[in-house]
């Protein structure tokens, strides 16, 4: 069965940092490229980027760019989000969500990280 | 990036109603178009894929259609268990993106 859990979410203050975790299990997580997907609190969603299987490619939205760095460990078959500079805007629920082979969708989501940002 | 415009935002049907959300978006997306379905506090869950592909264990009266920019899933008879809101997203092109998502709740 796959299962993606994420962890690291927290209250953290405009400017600050955090970094989340998201451990994948039940699929060969070496295998796929991952992506992370926010929902603010007014339920909408928003792809905010993607790593390739190795590491070496990662893209990013727009919003988050130059502030958030996507990364991962294959060994360990954990997915990460660092997030840097972070803004009221960046308050979400944070998803790992896994596509589908060789298609271009999200078909497996962790469960979700509550990132607040405020003072 | 494409634009995703769901409607309506918010539904209200009673049980065994026929029930249809629509999807538009700003450019053909050529059938790349999938229904998420969200329970209050739980991740997205895949519902339909490539307009009217059901996920396997989702039942039959779930339904979609469309192609060019217009998109529609539909609920044949709804159930209590229906209870959600239902995201559309597009798979066409990068950034993938989302529809602005439909409240559906028992009347």
């Amino acid at each position: 069965e796959v299962q993606l859990v994420e962890s690291g979410g927290s209250l953290v203050q405009p400017g600050g940092s955090l970094k989340l975790s998201c451990v994948a299990s039940g699929f060969t997580f070496s295998n796929y490229w991952m992506d992370w997907v926010r929902q603010t609190p007014g339920k909408s969603l928003e792809w905010i980027g993607e790593i390739n299987t190795d590491g070496s490619k990662t893209n990013y939205a727009p919003s988050i760019k130059d502030r958030f760095t996507i990364s991962r460990d294959n060994a360990k078959s954990t997915l990460y989000l660092q997030m840097s500079n972070v803004k009221s805007d960046d308050t979400a629920i944070y998803y790992c969500t896994r596509p589908r082979y060789r298609y271009n969708f999200f078909d497996y989501w962790g469960q979700g990280v509550m990132v607040t940002v405020s003072s | 990036d494409i634009q995703m415009t769901q409607s309506p935002s918010f539904l209200s049907a009673s049980v065994g109603d026929r029930v249809t959300i629509n999807c538009k978006a700003s450019q053909n997306i050529n059938k790349y178009l999938n229904w998420y379905q969200q329970k209050l506090g739980e991740a997205p869950k895949l519902l339909i894929y490539n307009t009217n592909n059901l996920q396997t264990g989702i039942p039959s009266r779930f339904s979609g259609s469309g192609s060019g920019t217009d998109y529609t899933l539909t609920i044949s008879s709804l159930q209590p268990e229906d209870v959600a809101t239902y995201f559309c997203l597009q798979h066409s092109s990068r950034p993938r993106t989302f529809g602005g998502g439909t409240k559906l709740e028992l009347k």
